[in-house]
């Protein structure tokens, strides 16, 4: 089975513009989390996807969102970049939300505000 | 705020000495969940514990879970330098949907 994808692997955008990273989730997994890492404050939980619903949402501004399609892939989207949204984006997939959730997670996109 | 705690931030060992990550929640987890990730890798899943008191291994690795579901911990003994990477621990809260990971503890082994 092919794992997490994500692209673009690396990218880099300056101050005010607007991205879009995505993610194909292993195949037969339907739910799909984003997650920002930084130096500084580690894993953060950005949503989750299930069956082209947000499920759950953690606390970031309104310029984070996303969304997935009937074929599971999700795309998050960031406008309005500051410099902090520097980060590497992780996306994870697992077979369905529930209490047992392996999370696969892809290699993430590098993502560089300057 | 930071919803579960990790402890050391950094460790550095000597290799064949052992090493311990320590997992703290101030609430009560419905399961926890270890994660590894090597420098400019991505995390991989090691282990889930659900159950309080629960005790796992993984050839050199232990996992335990605690009596009230508030804390966890993972012991390597005998480190390699293959065991260099960030561990993470991530808890799901009981009543939350969504994983909580801690800040991750790195990992250096000196040969």
């Amino acid at each position: 089975k092919a794992g997490v994808t994500q692209t673009p692997r690396y990218l880099i955008k300056t101050r005010g513009q607007q991205v879009t990273l995505s993610c194909s989730p292993i195949s037969g997994h339907r739910s799909v989390s984003w997650y920002q890492q930084t130096p500084g404050q580690g894993l953060q939980f950005l949503f989750e996807y299930f069956s082209e619903t947000q499920r759950n949402k953690g606390n970031f501004p309104g310029r984070f969102s996303g969304r997935q399609f009937s074929n599971s892939r999700s795309e998050m989207n960031v406008s309005t970049l500051e410099l902090g949204d520097s980060a590497l984006y992780l996306c994870a997939s697992t077979v369905s939300p529930g209490h047992i959730d392996t999370q696969y997670f892809g290699p993430g996109t590098r993502l560089t505000v300057l | 705020g930071q919803q579960v705690m990790q402890i050391p931030q950094y460790q550095h060992v000597q290799e064949g000495e052992d090493f311990t990550t320590y997992c703290n929640s101030s609430t009560t987890l419905s399961n926890i969940q270890w994660y590894k990730q090597r420098p400019g890798g991505h995390p991989v899943f090691l282990i889930q514990l659900v159950k309080s008191g629960e005790v796992k291994k993984q050839k050199r690795l232990t996992f335990q879970f605690g009596e009230a579901k508030k804390n966890s911990s993972l012991h390597i003994t005998a480190t390699q330098t293959t065991d260099v990477g960030t561990y993470f621990c991530a808890g799901r809260i009981a009543g939350a949907n969504n994983l909580f990971f801690g800040t991750g503890t790195r990992l250096t082994v000196i040969p």
